[in-house]
């Protein structure tokens, strides 16, 4: 596609449920990145995937966070028993290679409420 | 982990005035230094970067410096229009495996006319 991809745009939740977002990079993008905006706060790093490589997870905040990057292409960020201080907009950005090359794209988000 | 430190957190300017962002940064590996932009309720746009083998950059209205020796970088903006009004975000890429970037925490820019 045109740009980056992310559903859904906006998800609530209950307390304890656990959820799925999903992520589709810009073709031919080969790093893949997650990221979380709280409210009022700046972009926090959540996970790194480029080509084959092993993930660069140093950025979940707990054991509930994972993702999944299959084929190379669209990425899955599932949270297990969701609390509320998960509740922010997750962001998804891919770009060729490095962004130190390249730069990103973001996608415009998955804003997730947990009630 | 390494930080970005942006500052100020808010910035109101008249139209027509210039507006600074500055920020710094503590990893001495950092190469790659990008500046976005975000609308209320927009995905952040990439407005423009600079790379640490360059000490400043311009485009129209907008330029960034960067002093490595410092560890800190600027964003300006020359006559400000209200359509400027937005958070901007500078980043610096962070030597971990993938270079992935760490970003400030956002200064919110407001230009009245």
């Amino acid at each position: 596609g045109a740009g980056v991809s992310q559903s859904p745009s906006n998800k609530v939740t209950e307390k304890g449920k656990d959820v799925e977002l999903r992520c589709d990079p810009i073709s031919g993008h080969t790093a893949l990145y997650w990221y979380r905006q709280s409210l009022g706060q700046g972009l926090e790093f959540l996970i790194y995937f480029q080509g084959n490589s092993a993930p660069d997870k140093s950025g979940l905040p707990s054991d509930r966070f994972s993702a999944e990057r299959t084929g190379g292409s669209v990425s899955t960020l599932t949270i297990q028993r969701t609390q509320q201080e998960d509740s922010a907009v997750y962001l998804c950005a891919s770009s060729l290679d490095r962004p130190g090359i390249f730069g990103y794209t973001f996608g415009s988000g998955t804003r997730l409420t947990v009630v | 982990g390494e930080n970005v430190e942006q500052h100020p957190s808010t910035l109101s300017v008249q139209e027509g005035d210039s507006a600074v962002i500055k920020c710094t940064y503590s990893d001495s590996a950092s190469n790659y230094f990008p500046w976005y932009k975000q609308e209320l309720g927009k995905r952040p746009q990439l407005i423009i970067d600079i790379r640490s083998n360059v000490g400043e950059k311009k485009d129209q209205r907008i330029a960034v410096t960067l002093n490595k020796t410092a560890k800190h970088f600027s964003l300006h903006i020359t006559e400000t229009q209200p359509e400027d009004s937005a958070v901007y975000f500078c980043a610096a890429s962070y030597s971990n495996s993938g270079y992935a970037l760490n970003f400030g925490k956002g200064t919110s820019l407001l230009v009245t006319p």
